[in-house]
């Protein structure tokens, strides 16, 4: 039982680059979120997943795109990489329905750098 | 708004020592509150919730947190603070206005405990 994983760990991309942060659970759970982690602001909610095939936005979508590939995978997709996009990227997962009062479960992070 | 707030950016402690990491919150309705811990370069790993029932709730590794409604005030607490307890602490309020699967995490306090 892996918990939440996430690959790459690291990225360096230049202006304008694209890639995909990759995000996978094997817990069986509904909903899946990204969030992106800065100095002195805490964790930011980016997307989230209240269950397979469900996306909705969170504080800071722009410049995101998210796919919830099935209920195990949940892909963020940056289009044109910005400065302002450094950051350290958590993927969280989170058992039950929407209602439930479950915890959230956090993969490792990817630090991302944009040149 | 749903919000918290981490006053402190570090809180300093000797081993040994009781250490209080301070998380008021602002919310409509009811709170459904949580402290995460993160160790350098890890995800955040859940501590412990308050959802409804004894003020007092007692989590991992020892800790425990104090709800207090009228202090709009869940602080995190533990009666001997140890070396490996460093690390980033961080409180969350979960969105109750439309939407439950939405949560807000404050900006996180440092925890240093010296030997």
């Amino acid at each position: 039982n892996a918990g939440v994983t996430q690959t790459p760990k690291f990225q360096v991309l230049k202006t304008g680059q694209s890639m995909t942060l990759q995000c996978a659970q094997d817990m069986n759970h509904n909903s899946m979120y990204w969030y992106r982690q800065d100095p002195g602001m805490g964790l930011r909610l980016i997307y989230y997943s209240a269950s397979e095939g469900t996306t909705d936005k969170g504080e800071v979508p722009n410049g995101y795109n998210v796919s919830r590939l099935n209920k195990r995978e949940f892909s963020l997709r940056l289009e044109s990489a910005a400065p302002s996009q450094t950051s350290v990227y958590f993927c969280a997962s989170r058992k039950g329905t929407t209602s439930s009062y479950n915890e959230q479960f956090f993969g490792p992070g990817t630090r991302l750098t944009v040149l | 708004a749903q919000s918290v707030a981490q006053p402190e950016d570090q809180v300093n402690v000797a081993e040994g020592n009781p250490l209080t990491v301070k998380c008021t919150y602002s919310v409509s309705g009811n709170p459904y509150l949580f402290w995460y811990v993160q160790y350098p370069n890890r995800g955040l790993q859940f501590l412990l919730k308050y959802i409804t029932g004894d003020n007092l709730v007692k989590g991992s590794y020892g800790f425990e947190a104090e709800f207090n409604k009228s202090q709009t005030s869940f602080h995190l607490k533990k009666p001997s603070a140890l070396v490996s307890d460093s690390a980033l602490y961080f409180c969350a309020v979960r969105d109750l206005r439309y939407n439950f699967n939405k949560f807000y995490f404050g900006s996180g306090t440092k925890l240093n405990v010296k030997p």
